[in-house]
């Protein structure tokens, strides 16, 4: 039973490009939520999707933006890097909009140099 | 807006010594409390949930933790740890939605 798998693993960009991330959730699992963890401090939530719409938001500028397909993968674009984009970007899967317990993956570390 | 707060950001210990990690949250509601754990160079783990009925929930790998709705709190133990506990723990509040909000944190280390 696979887990949580996110791709790439790292990633080094210049500050201005724009970044994908993927994310492909748990088996049997149809939420993602995306979260973005910089270094020494606790995950923070960006948004959730659910039904290949997003359904909650956190407190993140519009140049973060996502998508989920059909099979529930899950994708997190960032426009306009700064470099304080640079930090772990944690996927979790969940089942249902709101009751599930969520699992997460490795992780993808982005460095915005 | 709900926030999370770990009151220690480093603990260490020595191996068979107790551990209580204290969390507090702000939000008036219901909410759903967790307990995560990422060993070093692995993915955040749940060791624990709290979602209704029993305040003492117990978790894997001996970890237990305590809700006490008055003070808003949800703190970790474990009666005697092991150097395999040496992890970065993370305490979580689920209120409206699916939104984790997570604490800042608390770094374990024990000695052998």
């Amino acid at each position: 039973d696979a887990g949580v798998t996110q791709s790439p693993t790292h990633l080094i960009k210049t500050r201005g490009q724009q970044v994908t991330l993927r994310c492909s959730p748990k088996s049997g699992h149809d939420t993602v939520s995306w979260y973005q963890q910089a270094l020494g401090q606790g995950p923070q939530f960006i948004f959730q999707y659910y039904e290949e719409e997003e359904r909650q938001r956190g407190n993140f500028p519009d140049r973060f933006s996502g998508h989920q397909f059909p099979n529930y993968s899950s994708e997190l674009n960032v426009n306009a890097l700064l470099l304080g984009d640079s930090a772990l970007y944690l996927c979790a899967s969940s089942l249902g909009e709101t009751g599930g317990i969520q699992y997460f993956g490795a992780g993808t570390r982005l460095s915005v140099l | 807006a709900q926030s999370v707060s770990q009151h220690n950001h480093h603990v260490i210990l020595s191996e068979a010594a107790s551990l209580e990690l204290g969390c507090n949250y702000s939000y008036g509601g219901t909410v759903n409390l967790f307990w995560y754990v990422q060993y070093p160079g692995q993915h955040l783990q749940l060791l624990l949930k709290y979602f209704s009925g029993d305040p003492l929930v117990k978790g894997i790998k001996g970890f237990e933790a305590e809700f006490i709705k008055s003070k808003f709190s949800f703190n970790l133990r474990k009666p005697s740890v092991q150097w395999s506990d040496t992890a970065e723990y993370f305490c979580a509040v689920k209120a409206a939605g699916n939104k984790l909000t997570f604490g800042g944190g608390t770094r374990v280390l024990v000695k052998p």
